[in-house]
């Protein structure tokens, strides 16, 4: 079983809908979780940081549940721009690990 | 945020010959950094963790004597494809992280490498 597992999607849904993606970690030694953003042939670029109580980032609402070992991402609203992969991460600090999942495809239509 | 500067950016090379790949965190002391890959159409797959100073952890299936990392100080990580061929072809990619582990991990631009 993979440590960090994720729906590769595609997802493809038109603009202005909300899309919503889970991920699940295996490891409950895991500490800090984030979502990253990758496009085409770029480097990931952090989209935003995961706690406990939620937290929500205009659009972007991000949630942990460290009981059931899943984290999510909701975006609301879906631009163009939105278009990407979405990769949750996991940081194991005491493996000094940071573990990606596999990524969420997204691709928001006209 | 932080910089890591991830050089060269593309390089082709002939099969057989070596092929180094540098990594820098330009303001801030990277204590660990990670090397991923990534083929098409897949996700990262991280390859070893580094510590400065130390030996690096290389993930199960990764060739320590193929892929030479070498992190001598805070702010330089390399990473060595040795005899490299076409099936190295990927998107190398590094990482890195500073003292705690609760922060974000600040990546390079990536490294396309391909063998002929």
């Amino acid at each position: 079983r993979k440590e960090v597992e994720q729906d590769p999607g595609p997802f493809n849904v038109p603009e202005g809908a909300t899309v919503a993606f889970n991920c699940t970690y295996s490891n409950s030694a895991s500490q800090s979780f984030f979502w990253y953003r990758q496009d085409c042939r770029k480097e990931p670029k952090l989209l935003m940081s995961v706690y406990s109580s939620g937290n929500e980032d205009g659009r972007f609402t991000a949630q942990l549940n460290r009981a059931s070992q899943y984290i999510s991402l909701l975006i609301r609203d879906s631009k163009l721009s939105d278009s990407a992969t979405y990769l949750c991460v996991a940081h194991y600090s005491s493996a000094s690990k940071i573990i990606f999942g596999s990524g969420t495809r997204l691709s928001i239509r006209p | 945020g932080a910089v890591v500067s991830q050089h060269p950016s593309r390089v082709i090379c002939k099969s057989g010959t070596s092929v180094k790949i540098e990594c820098r965190s330009l303001d801030f002391q990277a204590t660990t950094m990670f090397w991923y890959r990534q083929f098409p159409k897949q996700s990262l797959m991280l390859m070893a963790t580094s510590n400065e100073g130390s030996k690096a952890t290389y993930e199960q299936g990764v060739e320590k004597d193929k892929f030479l990392i070498n992190h001598a100080s805070l702010t330089l990580s390399t990473l060595t494809v040795t005899s490299a061929h076409p099936e190295d072809s990927s998107f190398y990619i590094c990482s890195a992280s500073g003292q705690t582990m609760n922060t974000e991990a600040f990546f390079g631009q990536g490294t396309r490498l391909t063998v002929v």
